[in-house]
């Protein structure tokens, strides 16, 4: 079993839609959780960040942590054509000291 | 302004080559991090580095080889037997990952010919 498991997609919704985003992951001892924006051939860029479980909000985006299911996802309303991009989940045990770990990514697209 | 630099954008190695991929940030971060990207594979540890002149290695650290001789800069050497090394290329820094994640660079893309 890998250690972050994420469905690569890829999902396609229409302008407007909103559009739920998940990782699951086997390690109980995560307690950081990120997600990652990337367009095609550029590097990732940090959307949301949330530590251990509960709900964070930033405008359209909203991320939700659920450590007893060991269950992350993101959430994102009204959704744009320029939200088009792959988004990678990301959690990490420590704060300091180690690497994130990865999931392989959800490549989505909205049509206008 | 603060950032991370990767160059070059697009490299080409022959067969049996060494090649040499560069990371230069200014942002003052301690840890430093090489990312192997395939399609379908997501991101892939090679090497980290929490301090100058210490690194450990990653998932996929074989026929790949780092220095961190300097607090900005951390190259990644691609050698000859790395037997599939057309991929792209990602570096990262970071100050505390857990609590702030990382800062990526642009990438560098890598095609063997």
């Amino acid at each position: 079993q890998k250690e972050v498991e994420q469905d690569p997609g890829p999902l396609s919704v229409p302008e407007g839609a909103i559009v739920s985003l998940n990782c699951t992951y086997s390690n109980s001892a995560f307690q950081y959780f990120m997600w990652y924006r990337q367009y095609s051939r550029k590097g990732p860029e940090l959307l949301m960040y949330t530590y251990s479980s509960g709900n964070k909000e930033d405008g359209r985006f909203t991320a939700q942590v659920d450590k007893s299911s060991k269950y992350i996802s993101l959430f994102i309303r009204d959704s744009q054509p320029s939200d088009s991009a792959t988004y990678l989940c990301a959690m990490s045990e420590a704060q300091a000291g180690t690497a994130l770990i990865f999931g392989k990514g959800t490549t989505l697209s909205v049509s206008s | 302004d603060g950032g991370i630099t990767q160059s070059p954008k697009y490299l080409f190695r022959k067969e049996g080559q060494n090649v040499t991929l560069s990371c230069e940030q200014n942002l003052n971060h301690d840890a430093m991090y090489w990312y192997r990207q395939d399609p379908g594979q997501g991101l892939r540890l090679i090497y980290y580095s929490q301090i100058v002149n210490d690194f450990q290695k990653g998932d996929i650290a074989e026929g790949y080889s780092v220095s961190r001789e300097k607090k900005e800069s951390f190259p990644l050497t691609v050698t000859s037997a790395q037997k599939n090394p057309t991929a792209f290329y990602l570096c990262a820094s970071s100050i505390d990952p857990g609590a702030r994640g990382y800062t990526f660079g642009s990438g560098t893309r890598l095609t063997v010919v």
